[in-house]
C-alpha cells in the first residue's frame, strides 16, 4: 500500500528564516511526486512534479528535491504570504486507478512578520 | 476560463437526507476525481472517472455514488447522509497527456455538514 508521511505537522517561522518541509513515501514504483499549496478555504494549487531521485525544481522562494525515499520542500527567506498548508502526493506506477494520487496529511506553515 | 468549479460551496444536511454535489470543468479534461479532506487524514479519493460515461471506485467509496453523463461534469451523490460524511469535498480534473507534470487541477471545495 502506498504511504506518504509529512513532517512536521506544523511549522512556525519568522519572516526570512529559511527551513525545509519533509515528505517521506513508500510506493511500488514512483511515477511522480507532487507538491501542492493549499490556502484556507481553497482547493490545492499545484506547485511541482518530481519524477526521479536527484531531480530539483524551483519556483520563487520554493525549491523541491527528491531522493528515493523522501522529498524536501525548501523555503528560502519566507514571507508571510508563504503561509499555507503544503501537501505532498505520490503517483504509483501501474495499477488501474488512472492518475491516482496518494496524499500526505500536510504541513501547516505559518510565517510571522 | 474558470477551471474547475463546484456547487454548492456550503451545505448542511440532516442525517438521512440526500444531495448531489456538482463539479464542472472547462479544460476539456478526460479524467475527473472526487476527494474528501478530513483533519489529519489528507485527501482521500472517493470515486473517479476516466471519461464520459465511465466511473470507478476510489479508496473510500461507501455511501457515495457518481455519474459522468457529460465530459465536463462529474456529480457526487449522497443517497442517505450520515454524520461521518461531514467533510470538505474537492473535485479535480486532469488531461491524460497534457500538462508537464500530469498534475490534477482542483476546485474550491464544498463544505458539507451532516447533523
Amino acid at each position: 500500500e502506498d504511504q506518504v508521511t509529512q513532517s512536521p505537522e506544523a511549522l512556525r517561522l519568522q519572516e526570512g528564516e529559511s527551513s525545509s518541509l519533509n515528505c517521506s513515501y513508500t510506493v511500488s514504483g514512483l511515477r511522480g511526486l507532487f507538491w501542492y499549496r493549499q490556502d484556507p478555504g481553497k482547493g490545492p494549487e499545484f506547485l511541482f512534479t518530481l519524477y526521479s531521485a536527484g531531480e530539483e525544481k524551483e519556483k520563487e522562494r520554493l525549491k523541491a528535491t527528491l531522493t528515493k525515499k523522501e522529498s524536501f520542500l525548501h523555503i528560502t527567506a519566507p514571507k508571510p504570504e508563504d503561509s499555507a498548508t503544503y501537501l505532498c502526493a505520490v503517483r504509483a506506477a501501474g495499477g488501474t486507478s488512472y492518475g491516482k494520487l496518494t496524499f500526505g496529511q500536510g504541513t501547516i506553515l505559518t510565517v510571522h512578520p | 476560463n474558470a477551471g474547475v468549479t463546484q456547487t454548492p460551496k456550503f451545505r448542511v444536511l440532516k442525517t438521512g437526507q440526500s444531495m448531489t454535489l456538482l463539479c464542472a470543468q472547462d479544460m476539456n479534461h478526460e479524467y475527473m476525481y472526487w476527494y474528501r479532506q478530513d483533519p489529519g487524514m489528507g485527501l482521500r479519493l472517493i470515486h473517479y472517472s476516466v471519461g464520459e460515461g465511465t466511473t470507478a471506485k476510489g479508496e473510500v467509496p461507501d455511501g457515495y455514488n457518481v455519474s459522468r453523463l457529460k465530459k465536463q461534469n462529474f456529480l457526487l451523490g449522497l443517497e442517505s447522509a450520515a454524520p461521518s460524511q461531514t467533510s470538505v469535498y474537492f473535485c479535480a480534473s486532469r488531461s491524460p497527456t497534457g500538462g508537464p507534470g500530469y498534475e490534477q487541477y482542483f476546485g474550491p471545495g464544498t463544505r458539507l455538514t451532516v447533523t
